[in-house]
């Protein structure tokens, strides 16, 4: 099915270790984003892509890095976790660049780390 | 800064009956979205309605519909015959042509009660 696609559905870290989170889209969508979710918090963005070779940081970047591979693909990195970072990420995406706040995103179905 | 206020952190309505889900926003922009969001125990973020702020009409999507009263900066989301499948968390956003992002409240929780 046509959509956004991301893996790990779960992972459980070790402080101090590294990951990357995969997102794929299908849709030939311009634009895309990183949420975090925590309960009490909504979502909050960490960085997004208005197109394909363009990264830009959200409202709680630190402590992790993007990379928009090519149209379909846009991964998040922790370097380093911090226990801090355990918490439900949402890839998702919007199919005019620049236009994701008129239509709204497509999500993909989340990835929930936890870092012990 | 723009911001998105949910004041009911749970809720819970009868199986058949309506509720009523507040929102409201602040922001200084005149040219912008508002949405609701649906978040269903599955974890997936399904997009259930959303309102043009130019459009005085409010926006319908079969039981769902919006009460968008701009002067107030209030956008409430009625469900009316409530069933099973409706138990969720619900998430207001707001978007805006300045920033291609969009935010969101911290959620209600809607609980069904058969």
């Amino acid at each position: 099915n046509a959509g956004v696609t991301q893996t790990p559905k779960f992972q459980v870290l070790k402080t101090g270790q590294s990951m990357t989170l995969q997102c794929a889209q299908d849709m030939n969508h311009n634009s895309m984003y990183w949420y975090r979710q925590d309960p009490g918090m909504g979502l909050r963005l960490i960085y997004y892509s208005a197109s394909e070779g363009t990264t830009d940081k959200g409202e709680v970047p630190n402590g992790y890095n993007v990379s928009r591979l090519n149209k379909r693909e846009f991964s998040l990195r922790l370097e380093s976790a911090a226990p801090s970072q355990t918490s439900v990420y949402f890839c998702a995406s919007s199919e005019l660049a620049g236009a994701g706040w008129v239509y709204g995103y497509t999500f993909g179905s989340g990835t929930r780390l936890t870092v012990v | 800064a723009q911001t998105v206020t949910q004041s009911q952190p749970e809720m819970s309505v009868q199986e058949a009956e309506t509720v009523t889900l507040s929102c409201t926003y602040d922001t200084s922009e005149s040219d912008y979205y508002l949405f609701w969001y649906k978040q269903p125990p599955s974890r997936q973020m399904i997009l259930v309605i959303r309102q043009e702020a130019y459009k005085q009409q409010n926006a319908t999507e079969n039981r769902f519909s919006v009460n968008f009263q701009k002067a107030a900066k209030s956008f409430s989301l009625k469900i009316s015959d409530s069933q099973l499948g409706d138990a969720a968390m619900y998430f207001c956003a707001y978007g805006w042509n300045r920033d291609d992002k969009i935010i969101f409240g911290k959620g209600t929780r809607l609980h069904i009660l058969p």
